[in-house]
């Protein structure tokens, strides 16, 4: 079955302190990998996408995200946290048959970030 | 340059009403997907148009159901309303065929009474 796991729900760090959101998926072949950012009361908005190519990727706001095949993660990184960065963070796969196919969302990592 | 618009931003409905949700594509964008957030949750697939019609459907009962106008905006109707389908209803636009990802509206906080 096709699948995002998101292991970590809630995370909380301190300002300016590295971050790191786990992402792992479940999928027939390897998909188009996301990561959206909303903030309360938004949509989603994206910070960065895997669809080919160099498996480090860079995205929006100074997060990066490493697509890992052996893994089957797309964990999402950024290496100074800001208080601005406190939202809910969701991973997700598509199809690669049709980039504009449905989604497939992991339940969300809420982030947390102390002064 | 738009982004994606929905209409309205919230909505209260008694149970076994119907409700209509309204999505604007971003400019050049031909492709409107829905999703359903429920809260604490991540976004669900309920279906895709391209072309005025249903091309991709996840999985979610026949009382939800959808059209694609001429202009590419798109139309969500829910009939007999359940306490279970309060959420937050994304829309999502995109390119078809091309290699550019779906971009979201703020959706619409459906709220069931």
């Amino acid at each position: 079955a096709q699948s995002v796991t998101q292991p970590d729900i809630h995370i909380t760090v301190s300002e300016g302190a590295s971050l790191e959101l786990r992402c792992n998926y479940s999928y027939g072949a390897t998909p188009y990998l996301f990561w959206y950012v909303q903030s309360p009361g938004q949509g989603l908005q994206l910070l960065l996408k895997y669809f080919s190519g160099d498996t480090l990727v860079q995205g929006i706001k100074g997060f990066e995200a490493e697509f890992k095949r052996s893994q089957s993660s797309f964990n999402l990184r950024k290496p100074s946290v800001h208080w601005s960065d406190a939202a809910e963070y969701f991973c997700a796969v598509g199809a690669r048959s049709s980039n504009t196919g449905k989604l497939i969302f992991g339940q969300g990592t809420t982030l947390q970030v102390k002064p | 340059d738009a982004g994606v618009t929905q209409s309205p931003t919230h909505l209260i409905k008694t149970r076994g009403q119907q409700v209509t949700l309204r999505c604007s594509p971003k400019s050049g964008h031909d492709t409107v997907s829905w999703y359903q957030q429920a809260l604490g949750q991540g976004p669900q697939f309920i279906f895709q148009y391209y072309e005025e019609e249903e091309r991709q459907r996840g999985n979610f009962p026949d009382r939800f159901s959808g059209h694609q106008f001429p202009n590419y905006s798109s139309e969500l109707n829910v009939n007999a309303l359940l306490l279970g389908d309060s959420a937050l209803y994304l829309c999502a636009s995109s390119l078809a065929l091309s290699n550019q990802p779906q971009h979201f509206g703020d959706g619409t906080r459906l709220s069931i009474l």
